[in-house]
């Protein structure tokens, strides 16, 4: 089965423009989470769906973050207007159900820079 | 609070020897999972070894066991016989029971050399 993938892989955009992120999950999960890493930082939750729905977004930076999942298939992830702190790799991973204790499939990342 | 530590921002390791990363985790929790990821330059996690807050046995996968101390809350990665494969960053992770969100550490790079 494919992996979870996530497009771009990097997005060098300027202050203030607007960047969409991708992340198409393994077909049949349907818990899609998204996580950031900002250069030398842990890695940090930002969102969790279940299906179309948002079921925690209580780490999501602040209002220039929306994320969506359509129809509770693939992810978008945009951050408008991009501000210079929002550098960093954006991950997303899903899992079929919440597997209290089992690893999730996290995808490659996408690395935005912001100038 | 909950937090992961991990206090080795980088480490170097003879091909075929055996090498430790070292994880602290801290929680009040007493149900939860510690995690192993390994995040080689292609960019990808890759999980690698799970250890439940109430397994009595460490957990292995091939190469990779989990040295877990509850009372010290540590929870250290032993990669036994490393291989040049084994250079990329490496995460310990924790989630508390009945949730669904990773607590991450900052990570350490492993360096394998020939």
């Amino acid at each position: 089965e494919a992996g979870v993938t996530q497009f771009p892989s990097h997005s060098v955009i300027e202050k203030g423009q607007t960047v969409t992120l991708r992340c198409d999950p393994i077909s049949g999960h349907d818990n899609l989470y998204w996580y950031r890493r900002v250069m030398g930082k842990e890695i940090k939750f930002l969102l969790h769906f279940v299906k179309e729905s948002k079921q925690d977004e209580s780490g999501m930076p602040n209002n220039r973050f929306l994320a969506e999942r359509t129809g509770g298939t693939y992810s978008t992830l945009k951050v408008q207007p991009a501000e210079l702190e929002d550098s960093g790799v954006y991950f997303c991973a899903s899992s079929q159900e919440l597997r209290e204790f089992g690893g999730y499939t996290f995808g490659s990342g996408t690395r935005l820079t912001v100038v | 609070a909950q937090k992961i530590t991990q206090t080795q921002p980088g480490m170097f390791v003879q091909e075929k020897e055996a090498v430790t990363l070292d994880c602290t985790y801290d929680t009040s929790d007493q149900s939860y999972g510690l995690f192993w990821y390994k995040q080689p330059s292609s960019g990808e996690m890759i999980f690698l070894i799970y250890q439940g807050s109430y397994d009595e046995q460490n957990a292995t996968e091939g190469r990779y066991s989990l040295n877990f101390q509850k009372a010290r809350k540590s929870a250290n990665l032993v990669i036994s016989a490393s291989q040049l494969g084994d250079s990329a960053m490496y995460f310990c992770a924790m989630r508390e029971g009945g949730t669904y969100k990773y607590i991450f550490g900052t990570g350490t790079r492993l360096k394998v050399l020939a």
